[in-house]
């Protein structure tokens, strides 16, 4: 693995809780992509970003979720009032660039919600 | 919309048997696909990808692909399983924006000592 961190690894949320998820990219890649598994089903896009940027939210609900990439520090995909549904693992990938390269992936975060 | 099928959900065979794991996809532009490994409790991990030329893809791992445009199918293959090849498989695609990765719902392989 390229280095693609992620942390924690496991959460464990009470329904109504807030659920901050961040993702480091590899050292020097400035696009930043966040997917989800739900159980027994694919990884789904969620959000793609570049630094400062969301370039393509399309696969992100419409409410309680957002995403960031800020200048300094690692990605956040930030959950408001978490409810069972958003249970599953939340996976953040990163590239050096947009078009036809690889994404790196990182180990996930494996979020609970009670 | 894209989309990317794998059939086969659960597999499972014994060590030096052969694998084949279906892909299909739907995109009908140019295509990039990828296979993607993910063993037990770790992060995924690329095993192979294919954005042109030769249809017959080797990976990692004595792993490898075939792309076939009419069928649009990526079959991924390997002719002696082991052990070690339990894992979770998922086939993608690169969207036509080239900005997210269209996945399968994967396929579970157990591998029998």
């Amino acid at each position: 693995n390229a280095g693609v961190m992620q942390n924690p690894r496991h959460l464990v949320r009470r329904r109504g809780q807030e659920a901050r998820l961040r993702c480091s990219p590899v050292k020097g890649h400035s696009h930043v992509y966040w997917y989800r598994q739900l159980p027994e089903e694919g990884l789904k896009f969620m959000v793609y970003l570049q630094k400062e940027n969301i370039i393509d939210e399309s696969g992100m609900p419409k409410e309680r979720f957002s995403a960031e990439f800020p200048k300094e520090g690692p990605s956040i995909l930030r959950i408001q009032q978490v409810v069972r549904g958003d249970s599953a693992a939340y996976f953040c990938a990163s590239s050096a660039g947009p078009q036809r390269v690889e994404q790196f992936f990182g180990p996930g975060t494996r979020l609970t919600v009670l | 919309a894209q989309s990317v099928s794998q059939h086969n959900h659960h597999v499972i065979l014994s060590e030096a048997a052969s694998l084949e794991l279906g892909c299909n996809y739907s995109y009908g532009g140019t295509v990039n696909l990828f296979w993607y490994v993910q063993y037990p409790g770790q992060h995924l991990q690329l095993l192979l990808k294919y954005f042109s030329g030769d249809p017959l893809v080797k990976g990692i791992k004595g792993f490898e692909a075939e792309f076939i445009k009419s069928k649009f199918s990526f079959n991924l293959r390997k002719p002696s399983v082991q052990w070690s090849d339990t894992a979770e498989y998922f086939c993608a695609s690169l969207s036509g924006g080239y900005n997210k990765l269209i996945f399968g719902a994967g396929t579970r392989l157990a591998v029998h000592p």
